[in-house]
């Protein structure tokens, strides 16, 4: 499974745009980059997925440049209920099903 | 999106005693559980993965004797977690994939997370 490196932690002010990068060099051709949102004492959620270029949904973006060896979640005039664990993950091919957790970004929000 | 139910979200043990955790899929059928715990200030932990008809698949230095995983359809698996100790005091994390989802293997990688469970062992 290939593994993932992004920052401990970050702080940001609301209303401002967070950027939090994740390192995968050693990606697989099969596999997918996924983003996931865990508050204190809650499961992980799902934000976002994206295989290569740009992708954008109602929460968040992803950007994955074309060696496929980073990503980086965008996150759009952050507010402090945006203050969580953002977990970056690739997964897919022969790793489909089993997602392996790194140690997450924990991204403060501040008022 | 499709939604995980755990059930309790809080228990509370004595030492020596099991502990069993339900873990639903309530709108959609789950082919494979995943579990997971987590340590404060910790990442997630895979412990097993949970086969509907067949036995599970734990990783690692996890104890199958000890945390035991029993799918008993597509839609529940529970763990049990025998003569518990102070020491699995954790919470307990539960993930299931919607077996329709998956008959595309590569496209989608979304997983549904129950709210979690909070073992406190005394």
């Amino acid at each position: 499974l290939a593994k993932t490196t992004q920052p401990i932690s970050m702080d940001s002010y609301e209303g401002q745009e967070v950027n939090i990068t994740c390192s995968h060099n050693n990606i697989a051709t099969n596999d997918y980059i996924t983003w996931y949102q865990q508050f204190p004492s809650q499961g992980p959620r799902f934000i976002i997925q994206g295989y290569k270029t740009k992708v954008t949904n109602e929460v968040a973006s992803l950007f994955i440049p074309a060696d496929r060896k980073s990503s980086t979640l965008s996150l759009p005039r952050v507010s402090l209920s945006d203050t969580a664990v953002y977990y970056c993950l690739v997964a897919g091919g022969t790793s489909y099903g089993k997602l392996t957790f790194g140690q997450g970004t924990i991204l403060t929000v501040h008022p | 999106g499709a939604v995980v139910s755990q059930h309790p979200s809080r228990v509370i043990c004595k030492s020596g005693t099991s502990v069993k955790i339900e873990c639903r899929s309530l709108d959609f059928q789950a082919t494979t559980m995943f579990w997971y715990r987590q340590f404060p200030k910790k990442s997630l932990m895979l412990m097993a993965t949970s086969n509907e008809g067949s036995k599970a698949t734990y990783e690692q230095g996890v104890e199958k004797d000890k945390f035991l995983i029993n799918h008993a359809s597509l839609t529940l698996s529970t763990l049990t977690v025998t003569s518990a100790h102070p020491e699995d005091s954790s919470f307990y994390i539960c993930s299931a994939r919607d077996k329709a989802l998956m008959r595309d293997r590569v496209m989608n990688t979304e997983a549904f997370f129950g709210q979690g469970t909070r073992l406190t062992v005394v």
